[in-house]
């Protein structure tokens, strides 16, 4: 049983800061990784998405990595904003079609500090 | 381009009762899936439907049920509503496509239940 965890739980940064969110899961075959966002009360909006046979995808002042050997993935967040306040959750998908289940990490709950 | 939309946003609701939460995908998104995110447990699979048949369910008992409809809309149900059904569901869609041409998922903003 696919398994994602996400270290660490909470972070508190000033704002200006560069920061690494860890995501890590137990299965290797993954097909794809994404990571969202999450504001309080609210959906999720997705971040970026990383195909099995990629190594990174960059999205503005986000990039993210995937080793798929060692079941881990990053989230870099440069020069950081109190906008990014938020939390960040990281999700695994072990099928190829479109539709397959994803297993979500519990996310990383990141608060900038202006 | 709408976003997927799901209703009713909030909904308060009495133990024993049932309810129909809705989620309209994007257009031209034939797979819906469904989550349920709890303080406790997180976020959770509830199931898939892609073109009106049930593609993929997670492991919740059967008082939750779905459907799609032709036009990829879809409901959930809960009958028998019981306190620990309080959470926020979440509705995702996609587009078909495979491996690479996979484009991930658009969540929609969920609706709030509370059982009292």
């Amino acid at each position: 049983k696919q398994e994602v965890t996400q270290i660490p739980a909470a972070l508190s940064v000033p704002e200006g800061e560069n920061l690494v969110l860890n995501c890590s899961f137990t299965d290797s075959a993954i097909y794809n990784l994404q990571w969202f966002r999450q504001d309080p009360g609210k959906g999720l909006t997705s971040l970026l998405l990383i195909q099995s046979s990629q190594r990174e995808q960059t999205s503005g002042r986000l990039n993210a990595s995937l080793d798929k050997s060692s079941g881990r993935s990053t989230l870099y967040i440069a020069a950081s904003q109190p906008g990014d306040s938020a939390t960040y959750l990281c999700a695994v998908s072990m099928g190829e079609t479109s539709g397959s289940r994803l297993t979500f990490g519990e996310g990383t709950q990141l608060t900038v500090n202006p | 381009k709408a976003g997927v939309t799901q209703t009713p946003r909030y909904l308060i609701k009495t133990r024993g009762q049932q309810v129909t939460l809705s989620c309209s995908p994007i257009s031209g998104h034939r797979s819906v899936s469904w989550y349920q995110q709890t303080p406790g447990q997180g976020l959770q699979f509830l199931f898939e439907y892609f073109s009106e048949t049930q593609r993929n369910k997670g492991n919740f008992p059967g008082r939750f049920s779905g459907r799609q409809f032709s036009n990829s809309r879809s409901e959930m149900n809960v009958s028998t509503l019981e306190l620990g059904d309080s959470a926020l569901y979440l509705c995702a869609s996609t587009p078909w496509g495979t491996g690479a041409y996979f484009r991930g998922y658009t969540f929609g903003s969920g609706t709030r239940l509370t059982v009292v």
